[in-house]
């Protein structure tokens, strides 16, 4: 357990509907990351947070999607109109920057999606 | 059912034999490299790290090794355990590039009793 945690675990839904996962990071941690994990693949970067500020999206992040982290504490990762490309394994990172070498991420268990 | 997709490299090890886990990074601007190991279900896990300015770091039983002439890494685990079945992951890192990770391409590893 790294301390990161995820919520759901799992979450299936059908085709259209909106969807949204919480990631709570590592408490003293600034940084918090969402990558998303298909089957057989490594994570691809989606968006980072310093604090409650989101200073970088992916192209991979349409606009279907939208992350906040409104205190600077945990964030929400939102799906609007799922589609079936949707489904894949999204994980939270969170990292803090008085890291020895460069910033250790730390990743929470991930939530599982399915979309039927 | 087949796993469509799910094709990862694998490397079959025997319980007590010492393992190497190889990766090709494509950024020779990046200054820090981590593996990570996977179990089923879980999510990345944090195994060792090392810095751009380094070419040999060790941990409990893993030392990894690069070689920025040929933006190469590697992960050896000495004495591998049942316990070290899992898929792992190198991971690039360019400090301008705001630290977002650069995953590679994972390597499944199978310990045989």
């Amino acid at each position: 357990d790294t301390g990161v945690s995820q919520d759901p675990r799992h979450k299936i839904t059908k085709r259209g509907q909106n969807v949204t996962f919480r990631c709570d990071p590592i408490s003293e941690h600034n940084r918090l990351y969402w990558y998303r994990q298909t089957l057989g693949q490594g994570p691809e970067f989606l968006t980072y947070f310093q604090n409650e500020a989101q200073l970088e999206k992916s192209r991979l992040l349409s606009d279907r999607f939208s992350a906040e982290r409104p205190k600077g504490s945990f964030s929400t990762l939102e799906i609007q109109r799922t589609e079936q490309g949707d489904s894949a394994m999204y994980l939270c990172a969170s990292s803090d920057r008085s890291g020895r070498f460069g910033e250790t991420q730390y990743f929470g268990p991930g939530t599982r999606l399915l979309v039927l | 059912g087949e796993s469509v997709g799910l094709h990862l490299p694998t490397l079959s090890v025997q319980e007590g034999d010492n393992s190497i886990i190889n990766c090709a990074y494509s950024n020779s601007a990046s200054d820090y490299f981590i593996w990570y190991k996977q179990e089923s279900g879980k999510g990345p896990q944090f195994i060792i790290d090392i810095r751009s300015n380094m070419d040999k770091r060790q941990g409990q039983r893993v030392t990894v090794l690069l070689n920025k002439t040929v933006k190469h890494l590697s992960l050896q685990i000495a004495a591998t355990q049942p316990g070290d079945s899992a898929v792992y992951f190198c991971a690039e890192n360019k400090k301008a590039a705001g630290n977002k990770l650069t995953f590679g391409g994972g390597t499944r590893v199978l310990v045989k009793p």
